[in-house]
């Protein structure tokens, strides 16, 4: 079945860090690629996507670039808040049949001032 | 925009005990989903939905009933709760295939 591989942390970074966090996956064909961002006590919320290989999804300053070769979808920020101290989700989306569900663990990001 | 709601917020039920988590959309999206979040097993999905009056498992059906009567609601079901059904409970929407899902912001039920 399809799964992802995304490192579980914590990471801990300084105030205005560059921020990596890692996801490979393993699906049928190519679907959409997503990271979502949980808040304490919130629900996720989507945060940038991407559709098709060499596709960069960006937002908020977060960016992750579609790779086909490598089945990767990193996600990058090149300096960090206080703010962005939250769990981040790496997930691929449905395939042809409407099927894949999985979510990544999660990886858990404090930023410290 | 409320995008999807979700009540009860909080709910303590006793073993056995049952109850409907209500999921609401004002997106006019044609696919529901509950997940449940636990601790070191993460996000798993219990049942969805690909439209008004259609229903399917997912991972972790078992214990759960749902229905989608309207397409705006989708309503997950505890017949007889039980301790191991403690977690959060998400629904979500998405609009289509390649769009991302929209969360409600989650039940945190106890089971005692």
């Amino acid at each position: 079945g399809d799964s992802v591989t995304q490192m579980e942390g914590p990471v801990t970074l300084s105030e205005e860090a560059f921020l990596t966090i890692n996801c490979t996956y393993t699906a049928t064909g190519y679907p959409s690629l997503f990271w979502y961002v949980q808040y304490p006590g919130e629900g996720l919320q989507l945060l940038l996507k991407a559709t098709k290989a060499d596709d960069k999804g960006s937002n908020k300053g977060f960016e992750a670039t579609y790779r086909k070769e490598t089945t990767s979808f990193h996600l990058e920020k090149g300096s960090v808040q206080v703010s962005d101290s939250a769990v981040y989700f790496c997930a691929p989306g449905p395939d042809n049949y409407g099927q894949n569900f999985v979510f990544g663990p999660g990886t858990r990001l404090s930023v410290l001032p | 925009n409320a995008g999807v709601t979700q009540t009860p917020k909080f709910r303590v039920l006793k073993t056995g005990q049952s109850m409907t988590l209500l999921c609401a959309q004002d997106m006019n999206h044609e696919y529901m989903y509950w997940y449940r979040q636990d601790p070191g097993m993460g996000l798993r999905l219990i049942h969805y939905s690909v439209g008004e009056g259609t229903t399917a498992k997912g991972e972790v059906p078992d214990g759960y009933n749902v229905s989608r009567l309207k397409k705006q609601n989708f309503l997950l079901g505890l017949e007889s709760a039980a301790p191991s059904q403690t977690s959060v409970y998400f629904c979500a929407s998405r609009q289509g295939l390649n769009y991302g899902y929209t969360f409600g912001s989650g039940t945190r039920l106890t089971v005692v």
